[in-house]
């Protein structure tokens, strides 16, 4: 089984920071790496797919990139609305998924 | 609007079954993938199980492959989990999800609002 690993578990951040956000796996995933976004008590919303491709609707501070066993999300100036769970999935044991263990973004 | 609704879930004994749907709705079901998604109170997500646009790829995660079993309708536009043999470590809320793709089982886009699963006797 392919493990992702986010990296860090939680991290501080205060409106307008820069934040970026590690995901790795096990072993060579390609790109198939998406990131997702959960709020407080809301249902996830998918942010990136493909590792670096916005989802439509998404606004443009949000970035992915990496390949192979190593991915960030960026958030190049964190909103209030930002503050939330992140976490990302493999699809490329598909049609086997697995989601990582999420990043929690607080104030 | 595109928009799932589950249903299904309730407070069941362990080594009992339960069956989840999942009503779409606003979009052409039978095009798209679709999978089923658990989280425990105050733990983040596992991805259960997926199935491709005419149920010929299926997908599970190893922790509920042999007990839950996936399977849609697309003439009633639904969604279904069979899960059986239910253990403690199954209680979760469990949401429905839209894939992005039709057959490759990949990205969910779109979710549903979820339909909660408790296993104690």
């Amino acid at each position: 089984d392919i493990q992702m690993t986010q990296s860090p578990s939680s991290l501080s951040a205060s409106i307008g920071n820069r934040v970026s956000i590690t995901c790795r796996a096990s072993q060579s995933i390609g790109t198939h790496l998406n990131w997702y976004q959960q709020r407080p008590g809301k249902v996830p919303k998918l942010l990136i797919y493909a590792a670096s491709s916005l989802q439509s609707g998404v606004p443009s501070r949000f970035s992915g990139s990496g390949s192979g066993t190593e991915f960030t999300l960026t958030i190049s100036s964190l909103q209030p609305e930002d503050f939330a769970t992140y976490y990302c999935q493999q699809y490329y044991t598909t049609p086997a998924l697995a989601f990582g263990g999420g990043t929690k973004v607080e104030i | 609007e595109v928009q799932l609704v589950e249903s299904g879930g309730g407070l069941v004994q362990p080594g009992r079954s339960l069956r989840l749907s999942c009503a779409a709705s606003g979009f052409r079901f039978e095009n798209y993938a679709m999978h089923w998604v658990r989280q425990a109170p105050g733990k983040g997500l596992e991805w259960v199980s997926g199935i491709s646009w005419n149920s010929g790829r299926i997908g599970y995660a190893d922790s509920v492959r042999g007990r839950f079993i996936i399977s849609r309708d697309n003439a009633k536009n639904s969604l279904y989990l069979q899960l059986n043999s239910l253990r403690a470590d199954d209680s979760a809320l469990y949401y429905c999800a839209k894939d992005i793709f039709s057959a490759a089982i990949s990205s969910m886009d779109v979710w549903g609002q979820g339909t909660t699963v408790t296993v104690s006797s």
